[in-house]
């Protein structure tokens, strides 16, 4: 079955501590994005990745960082740095723009509490 | 800068009446609009596109319309069912770069 998997589902974290969440998708799609969402609220732009080894800020990338080491793969690292990790987080992917359909596919999150 | 405005919060319609789902964007250059249907504590799911050279897409009863004047998008759901409850967001894309809008709550009444 083709898809994309976030793990693990919830995760707390201490404070101080980094912790990395997982998103793994076997659909050949080039484009992978990392987005969150608190209560109430729209999903915000963490991070994006349009091919291996290469990978640009959205408009919340303090105190976060990612990889893209494999097509298939695009971990999220939250650091000590930030300051209010507490929220959903959500991964998608999609073909690049003009290579495929334009929608992007989501995980099922992963909620993330500092404790 | 946000640059895709989704102005209402929330939309309570009848059902068998038409939803009308607004959308608004700052930047011209987007390639695509998309829209997303959302529960709580679940990855969203794609509804319906739309390539920023057309100004119609029609899916059953999902439509949505493009107007690039205005920089304004509209999702129509016709006729508006109990299971369309739910968080309905836009998004647009622009050489990858993909943003969403802040959501509306969509309340489809028996």
């Amino acid at each position: 079955d083709g898809g994309i998997t976030q793990s693990p589902k919830y995760l707390f974290r201490k404070e101080g501590q980094n912790v990395t969440l997982s998103c793994e998708q076997n659909l050949n799609h080039d484009a992978m994005y990392w987005y969150r969402q608190d209560p109430g609220q729209g999903l915000r732009l963490i991070y994006y990745s349009q091919i291996v080894n290469d990978f640009q800020k959205g408009d919340i990338a303090e105190g976060y960082s990612v990889s893209r080491e494999k097509k298939e793969s695009f971990p999220l690292t939250v650091t000590s740095a930030q300051k209010n990790p507490t929220a959903f987080y959500l991964c998608a992917s999609r073909y690049l723009t003009g290579q495929g359909s334009a929608e992007a596919f989501f995980g099922q999150g992963t909620r993330l509490t500092v404790v | 800068d946000q640059q895709v405005k989704q102005n209402s919060p929330s939309l309570s319609v009848q059902e068998g009446r038409i939803s009308i789902l607004n959308c608004d964007y700052t930047n011209s250059m987007f390639d695509y609009f998309l829209w997303y249907k959302k529960y709580p504590a679940e990855g969203p799911t794609f509804l319906i596109s739309i390539s920023s050279i057309k100004d119609k897409n029609e899916d059953g009863r999902f439509t949505v319309f493009l107007n690039k004047s205005a920089k304004h998008l509209s999702l129509h759901i016709v006729p508006s069912q109990p299971g369309d409850s739910a968080v309905y967001f836009c998004a647009a894309i622009r050489n990858n770069d993909m943003r969403f809008g802040a959501g509306t709550r969509l309340t489809v009444k028996p």
